[in-house]
């Protein structure tokens, strides 16, 4: 049973613009949600994160929303760069005894063409 | 970049046999985590600790073991390898259960 799903394996966008990934989440326990970015042949970067209090957090370019009530969180890229191709995974973070055992999505390839 | 090395970066062995992964920090960090990813699943927790001499199971612990003697040393153990174990396994730390997890750049193996 997949409690975290990132329901789109891919996504094309021209420089410049948003991208927007996806994540939907089942289990309602989970209360601290990051993104990753990963390269090939390397691990996954922390880019980002939000805690179930808030319902939005900015970074640069990043910005993430939460919608607890859907089960929803999404990372907005503004502008897209060449250099943000690369797979994306939400994650998600239960409390209590399941601290600190993330939950992870399948991921999401992000290609951002010049 | 956080202070994770893991050892070694490649690996190919026959199965049935014992198979160690270490991964060595120098940050410092209490927690420290054991994942796989194999295609489709994403990173999936095999073992965590919470300090020296401590540890738990994550998500799929079966047929791995792990150990910590040092705060800045986790290793993990195939006992008996087999061809569904071949995957790219990731360390990562933490200083907090609520801080975000860095990750070192994997370990390939492949089990013949």
């Amino acid at each position: 049973d997949q409690q975290v799903k990132q329901n789109s394996p891919s996504l094309s966008v021209q420089e410049g613009r948003i991208s927007i990934l996806n994540c939907d989440y089942t289990n309602s326990m989970f209360d601290y949600f990051l993104w990753y970015k990963k390269y090939p042949a390397e691990g996954p970067t922390f880019l980002i994160s939000i805690s179930s209090i808030k319902d939005k957090n900015e970074d640069g370019r990043f910005t993430v929303f939460l919608n607890k009530s859907a089960k929803h969180l999404s990372l907005h890229i503004v502008p897209s760069q060449p250099g943000d191709s690369a797979v994306y995974f939400c994650a998600a973070n239960a409390g209590g005894t399941s601290y600190g055992k993330l939950t992870f999505g399948q991921g999401t390839i992000l290609t951002v063409h010049p | 970049d956080a202070g994770i090395t893991q050892s070694p970066r490649h690996k190919v062995t026959e199965t049935g046999t014992p198979v160690t992964l270490r991964c060595h920090q120098t940050e410092n960090h209490r927690y420290m985590y054991w994942y796989r990813q194999d295609p489709g699943h994403g990173l999936r927790l095999i073992h965590y600790s919470y300090g020296v001499k401590d540890t738990d199971k994550g998500e799929v612990s079966d047929g791995y073991s792990v150990s910590r003697s040092k705060t800045e040393d986790f290793l993990l153990t195939l006992e008996s390898a087999t061809s569904s174990q071949t995957s790219v396994y990731f360390c990562a730390i933490s200083d907090g259960l609520a801080q975000p997890q860095h990750f070192g750049d994997g370990t390939r193996l492949s089990i013949l």
